[in-house]
């Protein structure tokens, strides 16, 4: 069963760091792309950032570029999100999901709420 | 940048159909994918590569997408169905690939 576990949210402060995690497991984690989306409360979906299987290709959203940084460490089975200079509208849930064939996003995460305020 | 556009809100009867459209500058050329999101839940796809279903959805949603507007229809809607549908893109037609969403559009039950 593929499963998707984000970890490492919380209450941080405007202009703070914060490094989220997934841990996946149930598929060959190293053979797929990735990607964070997030959604702030009552909003909709935002994607953030994205990872090829290799780590080799990266790619952000103008609202997070120069701040975040997207990782991943195939032999942990694992994404990260390192967030820097937070600000109060990085607010959200942050999900974990999986690039399907076609673009798709196949498997989420539970989520993980990332709070930025003073 | 691209632009996905969804009507904010649709209402239907159990029993019905109801049809959520997703409106891009030619986005029949792309691949469109449709989420269902449940109130406290992660999103679940629904609706991949236009019109394609994965395994567990129900033959009741469906999809297509020709010109400039994508469309999730759901047939016979159940009060289960109530949820927020998103649609989305891969858009690789600039210098700064990355993931499109629709702003999403809530679909009531009545």
């Amino acid at each position: 069963e593929v499963q998707l576990v984000e970890s490492g949210g919380g209450l941080v402060q405007p202009g703070g760091s914060l490094r989220l995690s997934c841990a996946a497991s149930g598929f060959t984690f190293s053979s797929y792309e990735m990607n964070w989306v997030r959604q702030a409360p009552g909003k909709g979906l935002e994607w953030v950032s994205y990872i090829s299987s290799s780590g080799s290709t990266i790619y952000y959203a103008d609202s997070v570029k120069g701040r975040f940084t997207i990782s991943r460490d195939n032999a942990k089975n694992s994404l990260y999100l390192q967030m820097n200079s937070l600000r109060a509208e990085d607010t959200a849930v942050y999900y974990c999901a999986r690039r399907g064939i076609v673009g798709d996003f196949d498997y989420w995460g539970q989520g993980t709420l990332v709070t930025v305020s003073s | 940048s691209y632009v996905l556009t969804q009507p904010p809100s649709v209402s239907v009867a159990p029993g019905q159909t109801a049809r959520i459209t997703c409106g891009g500058n030619n986005i029949g050329s792309k691949s469109v994918h449709w989420y269902q999101q449940k109130p406290g839940q992660a999103p679940v796809l629904v609706v991949y590569d236009d019109s394609d279903r994965p395994s567990g959805i129900p033959e009741r949603f469906s999809g297509s997408n020709s010109g400039n507007t994508a469309t999730l229809t759901i047939s016979r809607v159940e009060a289960g169905d109530e949820a927020d549908y998103y649609c989305q893109v891969w858009d690789s037609s600039s210098d700064h690939p990355g993931v499109v969403f629709g702003g999403g559009t809530k679909l009531t039950v009545l």
